[in-house]
């Protein structure tokens, strides 16, 4: 089963506005990544933040994680059309040092669009 | 260039008709993998592999296969097509240590099963 859950499912702004998608999750984890997918393209990684970090900054982007609350946010500044895509938060789950295993799990994405 | 490559992009095929989906990463990434990408879904695992003759299945992996043979390769066969097997496939590849690390995406592959 699907572990992330983002929110909202679509989100449409002006141009210039910022951009707020939340993500969350059930378990426990290594980190949080949020990835960006331009129509029917491969995922492009945006940002990883590991599970002892509150927040994160590259460029425009602005993560945060709550680890208590089991929750990330993603906040894009300043938008530009070219922001336009869908955006994925995929955690590292906790059990994969324990199992060896290596797998993110995906919520179901942001659809994000930037009116001019 | 820095990159993971799939062949085809697009597949238009028919139940039964074995097919194979082929990923190469230019990068020595010990780990790759293998999801499928639905809409309401999301993304979901088939197999991974973390290293040359190490495979294990992830969440989906009924329908399918994969080999490890080379590090770069890790081809997906289908070896008997259904329509539920149409989807939007992507192979990932990032290096196995240190754990927190980025998965790099290919392009992704369309398969379309009559």
């Amino acid at each position: 089963s699907q572990q992330g859950e983002e929110d909202p499912q679509a989100l449409s702004i002006q141009e210039g506005e910022n951009a707020t998608m939340n993500c969350s999750y059930k378990t426990s984890i290594n980190n949080l990544q949020w990835y960006r997918q331009n129509s029917g393209r491969g995922l492009v990684h945006l940002i990883l933040i590991r599970s002892n970090e509150r927040e994160k900054h590259s460029g425009r982007l602005r993560v945060t994680l709550d680890t208590s609350k089991k929750s990330s946010s993603l906040l894009i500044t300043a938008s530009r059309a070219a922001d336009t895509a869908s955006y994925f938060c995929a955690t590292d789950p906790a059990i994969n040092l324990h199992q060896g295993a290596q797998k993110l799990v995906f919520g179901q994405g942001t659809r994000l669009t930037i009116n001019p | 260039e820095a990159q993971v490559t799939q062949n085809p992009r697009y597949l238009i095929t028919v139940t039964g008709k074995k097919l194979t989906v082929t990923c190469s990463q230019n990068m020595n990434h010990e780990y790759m993998s293998w999801y499928r990408q639905d809409p309401g879904l999301g993304l979901r695992q088939i197999y991974y592999s973390m290293n040359v003759e190490v495979t294990d299945k992830g969440d989906v992996p009924e329908g399918y296969k994969v080999s490890r043979k080379e590090k770069r390769n890790f081809p997906l066969i289908l070896e008997s097509p259904s329509p539920n097997q149409t989807s939007l496939y992507f192979c990932a590849s990032r290096r196995d240590r240190p754990i927190y690390n980025e998965q790099f995406f290919g392009p992704g592959t369309r398969l379309t099963v009559l």
